[in-house]
């Protein structure tokens, strides 16, 4: 089956530094997945961040990117510059291209970006 | 925009009353899904359902039921509310199942007693 591994539950990273959240995947299909970013703001349900469907390729959206990198299985969400509002809960997610296979998540990693 | 409500946005109970949590959608989505979020745990599946009047167990069913009794309404049925229960209770809808985004509601905070 499939399953989403994130290490760091929470993450706290100064204004205007880097921030790097690890994902890894792990499946035991042939077929790559579809991966998947999402962020919960506090007092708010999940909206997607950015999602990559093809290996290889990298999405963006808000500041944030991730590279789809099939070698590594990895989804490393990155930011080159963090702002106080980016406080939040980032949840990777696999998914695939079938209406057989139900979407699965990680377990969530807390930003706290301090002033 | 895509919308997915949820209510109430809080409830306590008590332990072995009956709770409803409801979701509504205005997306003209098929699949709708109810999952619990813990601390430590990712967002876990409890029903889903892809067409009204059906629904489907996801990974953690035990103890819930769910009701779709149009495409824009699912609930989720706690029959006997137990301590184990409390969390919070996210709702969302996708146009497909695996591939598509999902949009969520807002999500309601169980505590029972």
């Amino acid at each position: 089956g499939d399953s989403v591994t994130q290490t760091e539950g929470q993450v706290t990273v100064s204004e205007s530094k880097s921030l790097i959240i690890n994902c890894t995947y792990s499946t035991t299909s042939i077929a790559y997945p579809n991966l998947f970013w999402y962020v919960r703001y506090p007092g708010e349900g999940l909206q997607l961040l950015l999602k990559v469907i093809t290996a290889g390729q990298k999405g963006s959206s808000r500041g944030f990117e991730a590279t789809y990198n099939k070698e590594t299985t990895s989804f490393h969400l990155q930011k080159a510059s963090v702002q106080e509002s980016d406080s939040a809960v980032y949840y990777c997610a696999l998914g695939r291209s079938s209406n057989t296979d139900k979407v699965v998540f990680g377990t969530g990693t807390r930003l706290q970006v301090s002033p | 925009e895509a919308a997915v409500t949820q209510s109430p946005r809080s409830k306590v109970a008590v332990t072995g009353g009956k709770v409803t949590l409801s979701c509504h959608q205005t997306n003209n989505h098929d699949y709708m899904y109810w999952y619990r979020q813990d601390t430590g745990h990712g967002l876990r599946l409890i029903h889903y359902s892809y067409v009204a009047d059906s629904t489907e167990k996801g990974d953690i069913p035990d103890g819930y039921k769910a009701s779709r009794p149009s495409q824009e309404n699912f609930s989720l049925i706690l029959e006997l509310a137990s301590l184990s229960q409390t969390a919070v209770y996210f709702c969302a809808s996708s146009a497909g199942l695996g591939q598509d985004t999902q949009y969520f509601g807002p999500g309601t905070r169980l505590l029972v007693l």
